[in-house]
Parts: structure tokens; C-alpha cells; sequence
């Protein structure tokens, strides 16, 4: 119940394209569901989060949808770049505790 | 990277050896955390702290110790590295639990 489900592995998108990834959850105790972004040798970076207060957040070509009756959310990276290639986090989380619940990643490739 | 420095950044070391990893933040936060990171398995924590000389368990604690004497600094310590703590080590601080959350560059061990 506590893991966080992430697909796909790996995503090729071309330049200009949408890439979609997607995580599933189990826990309803679960209240902020964050987005980070890791590039080789580097640290993951927090790149987007969302409350389940609403449907959508959208912060430039980054964009989550939340599905709280589903249990999902996704990622969308609108006319993805090469620079946006890296693997990508979602993780999961409840206000008030320390846990955060990590999915396995996503790595990203989009080709000019 | 959000006032984070680990130290060292890359370590070998020998099975049987002690090892201990550093993890410096400048932004006075109150929860630290150890994660490491190994292919297929995404991000899984260590060990936590939410003050100093508080700490507690994560899912893989088995073979790590940590100290907290300073607010600003969190040790992981390995008593006896194995070769199954071969993996990259990240830092993260948050200011309170369940909120963004920031990592560090990382430290990558191998344990020969």
C-alpha cells in the first residue's frame, strides 16, 4: 500500500512532442505528490508538485494531472526538448510525517 | 542545490571497512534525510532526522548509522561497508515533514 507505480521505464519522444509519465498509488493518507527531475551525476530536483485539492497544476511546458478517484497522476511535458531529456521521479507523501514514497523513474530521451 | 553539500562526492573503498558519508546544509532545516539510489529501484531511504540527536529508521536501514550533533550537519556512517552498499548516496532536507523536499549532488561509493 505504500508504493508508488511509475511508467513507463523509458520514453523516446521527438522534439516538439508531448511526453507522458504516468504513477499510480495505493494510500489515500497520501496528500502531496511531487515531480522531480535528475540528470547524470546530479541530485533529482523538485520540478513540479500538486495537492489533491486540485485537478491540475501547470508551470511553464510542465504540467501534473491529478485523478484522486483513480489514484494517478501524470506528468506532461509539452513541445519536449533535448535538454529535457533525464529520468524523472514522481514521489508521493503525507503532510505531518517523513515518509516519502518514490516511484523507480522514468528515463526521458528526446531526439532532436 | 538548495544549501546542500555531501562530502566525498566519490569514495572505493574495501568490504570491511568503515565508511562515513557527510552531509552539510546551510538553510537551518529541521528534517535530513539519507536515501540511496540504485538502477530499478529508484530512491529508498535510510535513515531520517527530525532534529538534532533525533533520528529514526527507513526501509533499508540495515548496516548504516547516522549522528546529528548540529543542526546543520547529518553523518551516515557504514561500520562495515559490503559490497551491497555499492550505490550513490543522496542527501535531502526538507523544513517540514511532508513538504518540498530538496536533495543533495550525491556521493557515489564503491565498495571493492
Amino acid at each position: 500500500q505504500q508504493q508508488v507505480k511509475q511508467s513507463p521505464q523509458s520514453l523516446i519522444v521527438q522534439k516538439g512532442g508531448i511526453s507522458i509519465i504516468n504513477c499510480a498509488y495505493e494510500n489515500t493518507a497520501f496528500d502531496y505528490f511531487p515531480w522531480y527531475q535528475q540528470f547524470p551525476g546530479k541530485g533529482p530536483a523538485l520540478l513540479i508538485a500538486i495537492r489533491p485539492d486540485v485537478s491540475e497544476k501547470k508551470e511553464g511546458r510542465f504540467t501534473i494531472s491529478f485523478n484522486k478517484s483513480a489514484k494517478q497522476f501524470s506528468l506532461h511535458i509539452m513541445d519536449s526538448q533535448p535538454g529535457d531529456s533525464a529520468t524523472y521521479f514522481c514521489a508521493a507523501s503525507t503532510s505531518g510525517t517523513y515518509k516519502y514514497i518514490f516511484g523507480t523513474g522514468t528515463r526521458l530521451k528526446v531526439l532532436a | 542545490d538548495a544549501g546542500i553539500t555531501q562530502s566525498p562526492r566519490h569514495k572505493v573503498t574495501e568490504t570491511g571497512t568503515p565508511v562515513t558519508l557527510r552531509c552539510h546544509q546551510t538553510e537551518n532545516h529541521r528534517y535530513m534525510y539519507w536515501y540511496r539510489q540504485d538502477p530499478g529501484h529508484g530512491l529508498r531511504l535510510i535513515h531520517y532526522s527530525y532534529g538534532v540527536k533525533d533520528t529514526d529508521k527507513g526501509e533499508v536501514s540495515d548496516g548504516y548509522s547516522v549522528s546529528r550533533s548540529k543542526t546543520e550537519d547529518f553523518l551516515l556512517t557504514l561500520e562495515s561497508a559490503t559490497s551491497s552498499q555499492t550505490s550513490v548516496y543522496f542527501c535531502a532536507i526538507t523544513m517540514a515533514a511532508g513538504n518540498e523536499q530538496y536533495f543533495g549532488p550525491g556521493t557515489r561509493l564503491t565498495v571493492t
